[in-house]
C-alpha cells in the first residue's frame, strides 16, 4: 500500500481564488510528520510547510495552511489567494517514527499535483 | 550559506559507464540523502548517511554506491549505467531533531541533477 497519496494528478484554479491539494498518509506510528514541498518548472524542491502528529494546531505559514485531520490521515495543503508563480507540482510527504535516528528522518513522498494558476 | 550543492546539473552517459555524483553542504548538518526522481513520480530515497563513515540503504539502493568520510560530502556513485538510471537526482541535507518534534528537520535540497543513460 502506497503510505503517501495524492490522487489529484493536476488542478487548476484561477488566479486570487484558494485551493486545496489533497494528501493522505498511512502509518501505524504514533509519532510522524507530515511536509509539503513545491517544485516549479525550474526544478527545485521547496520546502512549504510541516506538521507535526502531536500538533494540536493546524500549521500555517503565510499564505499556506495544513488541513491536517489525523483520525481521517489526512494532510491537505490550503493555498489561499493563489498566484501565478503558484504554479508548480507540489509534493506530500512523511516522515515515520520519533525522530530519534537517521532512519527515522527518511521523507517517503508522494507522487505530486501539478498546480496550474490561470490568470 | 551556498546550502547544498551538487554537480554536475547535467550529464549524458553510454550504457556501462560509470561516474560519480558530487554533493556537498555547508550546514553542518548530520544528516544527508541520495533521492532520485523519475518523470512524473515523486522523489525516492537512494541511499542516506546519518554521519560521518555511517550510510545505509533507502527504497532503490541497486545499481548506486555512496560514502560519507567528512560531515560535508556526500558522493553517489553509479557503477555500470543502464538506461532505467536514467532520472533527476538530489541530494538533501537536515540537522538533528528533537523527540516528538521534528520540526527542526526540514530537509533542504540541492538543485537537482538530470542523468541521462542511453
Amino acid at each position: 500500500a502506497q503510505k503517501i497519496t495524492q490522487t489529484q494528478p493536476g488542478m487548476f484554479v484561477q488566479e486570487k481564488e484558494a485551493v486545496t491539494l489533497d494528501c493522505t498518509y498511512d502509518t501505524s506510528d504514533q509519532s510522524y510528520g507530515l511536509f509539503w514541498y513545491k517544485q516549479p518548472s525550474s526544478g527545485e524542491m521547496i520546502f512549504l510547510i510541516y506538521q507535526g502528529s502531536y500538533d494540536e494546531q493546524n500549521a500555517t505559514e503565510g499564505r499556506y495552511s495544513l488541513n491536517f485531520q489525523k483520525a481521517r490521515k489526512s494532510a491537505n495543503l490550503v493555498i489561499s489567494a493563489s498566484q501565478l508563480g503558484d504554479s508548480a507540482m507540489y509534493f506530500c510527504a512523511m516522515r515515520e517514527g520519533q525522530g530519534s535516528g537517521g532512519s527515522n528522518y527518511k521523507l517517503t513522498f508522494g507522487k505530486g499535483t501539478l498546480l496550474t494558476v490561470n490568470p | 550559506n551556498a546550502g547544498v550543492t551538487q554537480t554536475p546539473k547535467f550529464r549524458i552517459l553510454k550504457i556501462g559507464q560509470s561516474m560519480t555524483l558530487q554533493c556537498t553542504q555547508d550546514m553542518n548538518h548530520n544528516y544527508m540523502y541520495w533521492y532520485r526522481q523519475d518523470p512524473g513520480m515523486g522523489l525516492k530515497l537512494i541511499y542516506y548517511s546519518v554521519g560521518a563513515g555511517i550510510t545505509d540503504k533507502g527504497e532503490v539502493p541497486n545499481g548506486y554506491n555512496v560514502s560519507r568520510s567528512t560531515t560535508e560530502d556526500f558522493p553517489l556513485r553509479l557503477e555500470l549505467a543502464a538506461p532505467s538510471q536514467t532520472s533527476v537526482y538530489f541530494c538533501a541535507s537536515s540537522p538533528p531533531g528533537r523527540k516528538r518534534d521534528s520540526g527542526a528537520n526540514v530537509l533542504t535540497f540541492g538543485a537537482g541533477s538530470r542523468l541521462t543513460v542511453l
